[in-house]
């Protein structure tokens, strides 16, 4: 099972809105809502930002929001904070009954 | 407070095991799937292996499948992965991680991981 893929880095300046793309296939972003996304700051755990395609669990800011179109999830970000500068990373079931993370894309704040 | 620790991480030769384990607080680790997830530092995410809570369903990666053994005891809370075989490109931080289908399908706990290096 290939990463789904992810730009490596994406940058925007404080306020701004910035888009993470995240493409896999019909065997898992295409075919499944399930569909996550986590944040992970430098030596920390993961944490989850939005799951099931647009959901964001209770706590995250509204400023994050998910959507899927096709075989490519994406991630917004608006109104960028310094606090949002991390790691980000897609996440999908797959038809194999496993799971896939992407590449992962570095949020960098300006 | 829910929460995650992961242990057992440590340097260990190519070819050699090494046993972590996960206990769970909070909850119960019964009622929900249990994945372990890897990253090698400064690299990605990449999952591992599941069980559901009944230890009745369990997947594993390709990467490795035959090697790895996921399994957990909930009447101590705990969740385990056994790892044979061991090669260079095991190295990595070792989460856990649960989805209590609470929000979703998500992995909503994480541990803070434990390091294991293969290396002679």
């Amino acid at each position: 099972q290939s990463a789904l893929t992810q730009p490596a880095s994406v940058s925007g300046s404080p306020g701004q809105s910035i888009t993470i793309s995240c493409t896999g296939t019909n065997s898992d972003v295409g075919g499944y809502k399930y569909v996550s996304w986590y944040q992970q700051h430098p030596g920390k755990a993961p944490k989850v930002m939005i799951y099931d395609v647009n959901n964001r669990p209770s706590g995250v800011s509204n400023r994050f929001s998910g959507s899927k179109s096709g075989s490519t999830a994406s991630l917004t970000i608006s109104g960028l904070q310094a606090e949002d500068e991390a790691d980000y990373y897609c996440c999908s079931y797959t038809s194999t009954k496993n799971y896939v993370f992407g590449t992962g894309t570095k949020v960098t704040v300006l | 407070e829910v929460q995650l620790v992961e242990s057992g991480g440590g340097l260990v030769q190519p070819g050699g095991s090494l046993r972590l384990s996960c206990g769970a607080s909070g909850f119960a680790i019964s009622s929900c799937w249990m994945h372990w997830v890897r990253q090698v530092p400064g690299k990605g995410l990449v999952w591992v292996s599941r069980i559901h809570g009944d230890g009745n369903e369990i997947n594993y990666a390709d990467s490795v499948k035959g090697r790895f053994t996921i399994s957990r005891d909930n009447a101590k809370n705990t969740l385990f992965l056994q790892l044979n075989s061991l090669r260079v490109e095991d190295t990595a931080v070792y989460y856990c991680a649960s989805q209590r289908w609470l929000q979703g399908s998500a992995f909503d706990i994480w541990g803070q991981g434990t390091m294991v290096t293969v290396s002679s």
